[in-house]
């Protein structure tokens, strides 16, 4: 079956541009997760949707990021007045659901490939 | 201090070698525990899950010790194809965010 997918694979912006990156999630999986990579870093969380709404933010570094998921399915990771410390590899990852402290395979992340933004 | 530490790597091993990865995190109340797993260029995906009674899984064990906050992965039998990043990941309570570690960097030789 399809995994997620993510559009597009790389974009150069240049500094003070707005961008939009599009997360696919898996079918049928209600829980959706926006990361960021920097070079030699491990990912870092952004945001967390259930359904359409936001369940988590705390991850998003500052009011120029925003993301979407209108209709509980694809989301829209929006960055204004880009910076050059935003470049950086987005990944966005979906779960069949998500929360809960078990260790459920229900809640086992499967990562897209990831949009590589340079804002130069 | 970050919540997720890794040794920095790189390890450089020859096929057949075992190596060992240790992680510390600083959250006492985090719940679950796993291994990812990052080829060059690619998006992280999960190798295994870590329980606090240890586990295996072929020529990989996992282990986790809650005392001292310490969670290790063992390769045995290093083989060409394990050269990757190995993420240590933690996750905190009902919370669903992934936290990493930086990762470390393996290259198996020939």
């Amino acid at each position: 079956g399809a995994g997620v997918s993510q559009t597009p694979s790389n974009k150069v912006t240049e500094k003070g541009k707005y961008v939009e990156l599009r997360c696919d999630p898996i079918s049928g999986h209600t829980a959706l997760y926006w990361y960021r990579q920097s070079l030699g870093q491990g990912p870092e969380f952004l945001i967390y949707f259930q359904g359409t709404g936001a369940a988590d933010d705390s991850g998003l570094p500052n009011d120029r990021f925003f993301a979407v998921r209108p209709e509980g399915s694809v989301s829209t990771l929006k960055i204004q007045r880009t910076e050059r410390g935003d470049s950086a590899v987005y990944l966005c990852a979906s779960s069949f659901r998500g929360g809960g402290q078990e260790k459920s395979s229900y809640n086992e992340q499967f990562f897209g490939p990831g949009t590589r933004l340079t804002v130069l | 201090r970050k919540e997720v530490e890794q040794d920095p790597g790189p390890f450089n091993v020859p096929e057949g070698a075992t190596v060992a990865f240790n992680c510390t995190y600083s959250n006492s109340a985090s719940q679950s525990f796993f291994w990812y797993r990052q080829d060059c260029r690619k998006e992280p995906k999960l190798l295994m899950s870590v329980y606090s009674s240890g586990n295996e899984d072929g020529r990989f064990t996992a282990q986790l010790n809650r005392a001292s906050q310490y969670i290790s992965l063992l390769i045995r039998d290093s083989k060409l194809s394990d050269s990757a990043t190995y993420l240590c990941v933690v996750k905190s309570g009902g919370y669903n965010k992934l936290i990493f570690g930086a990762g470390t960097r393996l290259a198996v030789h020939p």
